[in-house]
């Protein structure tokens, strides 16, 4: 097991677009987080899934924010109309519900131009 | 979950124990400790965590006041590449839902 996995590493994008972003948690893991970082600040809680339910999306940031894990395994992270503010880091972490800590991946640094 | 304060920023020896501090007053008696680091464009990597009792593990120790109003985590011999941020984090419960990052202490380790 390599880990959580998150892809691209990087991406950039013109103002306007949509982004996926892909992350592929610890295989026996039934929690997976998603986070945003912005220069010099802490990660900041989107929303996360219980297998493939999503228990909590009221941090997501707008309704340009969505997020899915359709099979329990793999989740997405879709941003629609991408603005400048939206340049950030994307974290992605994957725990077991009871008993286990947070595993994080290397993130996907988003730069909207 | 309760709000944590740490210093902003602090300096180490190499090969000496750092040792940073964390306050969390308004602790509830259900909400665990967590250290947390984040080493330059990676993601934050699990330290250790506690809930009243003093904790070990091979990279760092975990001493939390009887009170339960602040704790302190040592990293015994501070290396280079312990150079990151150091995030101080308690949350309801062992794992399981989300965790609040404030601004953390920025540990430079220096030769």
């Amino acid at each position: 097991d390599t880990g959580v996995s998150q892809n691209p590493r990087h991406k950039i994008t013109k103002r306007g677009q949509n982004v996926t972003f892909r992350c592929d948690p610890i295989s026996e893991h039934n929690r997976l987080y998603w986070y945003r970082q912005t220069l010099g600040q802490g990660p900041e809680f989107l929303t996360y899934f219980q297998n493939e339910a999503q228990l909590e999306k009221s941090r997501l940031l707008s309704d340009r924010f969505s997020a899915e894990r359709p099979k329990g395994s793999f989740s997405t992270l879709e941003i629609q109309r991408t603005e400048q503010g939206d340049s950030a880091m994307y974290l992605c972490a994957s725990s077991l519900t009871l008993g286990g800590v947070d595993t994080f991946g290397s993130g996907t640094r988003l730069t909207v131009v | 979950d309760a709000k944590t304060t740490q210093p902003p920023s602090m300096d180490c020896a190499e090969g000496r124990a750092a040792n940073l501090p964390c306050n969390h007053s308004t602790i509830s008696g259900n909400e665990y400790v967590y250290w947390y680091r984040q080493i330059h464009s990676q993601g934050p990597q699990y330290i250790i965590h506690g809930l009243k009792n003093n904790e070990t593990n091979e990279m760092a120790s975990l001493i939390i006041t009887e009170d339960r109003k602040s704790s302190t985590l040592i990293l015994p011999h501070a290396t280079l590449r312990d150079t990151a941020v150091y995030y101080c984090i308690v949350r309801v419960g062992n794992a399981g839902n989300m965790l609040t990052f404030g601004g953390g202490t920025r540990l430079m380790v220096k030769p």
